[in-house]
């Protein structure tokens, strides 16, 4: 079984400049959760969608950053414009919906410059 | 408020002895644990979980992990350790009470794991 995918793997912008992560889920995985994982710290929940609705974004900045996933199955995570401390490692994550564990991709890794 | 702790920001110990990586959590119902492992610029790879039944609890690559429910802890285990153990080791709650988003996870800030030949 394939697991989560996700696009760039690294990227370096400079501050302002705007920036698009891709995530594809496990196939049939209803729920998608993107992190932002700031070195030194554990990942924290940015939004999380159920199908193409989203059921929790109360952690994400949403005067820069927006999230989409238009039919329910992959996923982009924009930041628009870019702060130096959006500098962090964005992870993907998927699960069925009704099963507990959460399965992640290798996550993107940005520099913001 | 839920919240997870991972006392040591790093563990060493030498490979063939036993290893324990510290996690306490604090929620407001019967928790969900998980521990994950996190290589170089790799995602978090899922190692146990814990939801109901039996305290100790078996997992992935010979990793075990005790809930204990007076101490609030979910401590990960091993008996004997391999140098390829090394890497980072992230706790995770979740409340099944929290209504604020469905299946959200809490992760602690994580322990880096330092095996030693």
């Amino acid at each position: 079984e394939a697991g989560v995918a996700q696009s760039p793997r690294y990227k370096i912008i400079e501050k302002r400049q705007s920036v698009a992560f891709w995530c594809n889920p496990i196939s049939g995985h209803a729920t998608l959760y993107w992190y932002q994982q700031i070195l030194g710290q554990g990942p924290k929940l940015l939004i999380q969608f159920q199908n193409n609705g989203v059921v929790d974004d109360s952690q994400l900045p949403k005067d820069r950053f927006s999230a989409e996933r238009l039919k329910g199955v992959d996923s982009t995570l924009k930041i628009q414009p870019a702060k130096l401390e959006d500098s962090a490692v964005y992870l993907c994550a998927s699960n069925p919906g009704a099963e507990e564990t959460q399965y992640f991709g290798p996550g993107t890794r940005l520099l913001v410059l | 408020a839920q919240s997870v702790a991972q006392p040591e920001d790093q563990v060493n110990v030498a490979e063939g002895n036993p290893l324990t990586v510290k996690c306490t959590y604090s929620v407001s119902g019967n928790p969900y644990l998980f521990w994950y492992v996190q290589y170089p610029n790799r995602g978090l790879q899922f190692l146990l979980k814990y939801i109901t039944g039996d305290n100790l609890v078996k997992g992935s690559y010979g990793f075990e992990a005790e809930f204990n429910k007076s101490q609030t802890s979910f401590h990960l285990k091993k008996p004997s350790a391999l140098v390829s153990d090394s890497a980072l080791y992230f706790c995770a709650v979740r409340d099944p009470m929290f209504s604020g988003g469905y299946n959200k996870l809490i992760f602690g800030a994580g322990t880096r794991l330092a095996v030693h030949p």
